[in-house]
């Protein structure tokens, strides 16, 4: 059974810090790696996406990978108060063809 | 630019009704997907297809069915709806060799009575 698990929150963060999500996973087999951010009565929207351990970077927004602790994070940097939403880890095991398995999601709310 | 489209932003049925949700894409991508989200159960997936006229169901397929007659066209239908059937349907698409990053479309919240 495939399982992604995130803190459901919320995590309130003041503007202009860093904020911090966090994800894990039960598959070993588990090969990529996606973020996406869903504002309220909203579709999910693709942010980040990682395959390799490490981090990977893209403007305000770095994800992290580690592999041998199955997790994997989301950093924000310099939040907005437009950053607030809720935030979804989505991991895929065989090719992309069966879905993507998703986490429940962790509520950010950043703090004027 | 990516697109998905779904048919209804809003949807009211009655329990028993027959109910198509309709999903296009104008990607060309080759997999699609149904899912279904609810408060504190997150996304699941019901069911997939990559290619036309395949499909594989996904974790929650009971009491749904797809078709897939065109590549650009993928449909959830719930034979006889029913009130825990009452949800936010997000259909999405992706393209295999792009990496699997899969796109969404808007969602429809259907309603059953």
């Amino acid at each position: 059974q495939k399982e992604v698990e995130q803190n459901s929150g919320p995590l309130s963060v003041p503007e202009g810090a860093i904020a911090s999500l966090n994800c894990t996973y039960s598959d070993r087999g588990s090969q990529s790696f996606f973020w996406y951010r869903q504002y309220s009565g909203k579709s999910p929207e693709l942010i980040m996406f990682i395959y390799s351990n490490g981090d990977k970077e893209d403007g305000r927004f770095t994800a992290q990978l580690n592999k041998a602790s199955q997790y994997v994070s989301l950093l924000i940097r310099d939040s907005q108060p437009s950053d607030s939403a809720t935030y979804l880890c989505a991991v895929e095991v065989r090719g992309g063809a069966d879905g993507l398995t998703f986490g429940k999601g962790t509520h950010l709310i950043i703090q004027p | 630019d990516v697109k998905v489209t779904q048919s209804s932003r809003y949807l009211v049925k009655r329990t028993g009704e027959k109910v198509f949700l309709e999903c296009v894409q104008d990607m060309d991508h080759e997999n699609m997907f149904w899912y279904r989200q609810d408060p504190g159960l997150g996304l699941r997936l019901i069911y997939f297809s990559y290619d036309v006229k395949m499909k594989e169901k996904g974790d929650i397929p009971e009491g749904y069915s797809v078709s897939r007659e065109k590549k650009e066209r993928f449909s959830l239908i719930l034979e006889s709806a029913s009130t825990n059937q009452t949800s936010m349907y997000l259909c999405a698409s992706s393209l295999f060799e792009a990496g699997y990053e899969q796109y969404f479309g808007p969602g429809t919240r259907l309603t059953v009575t």
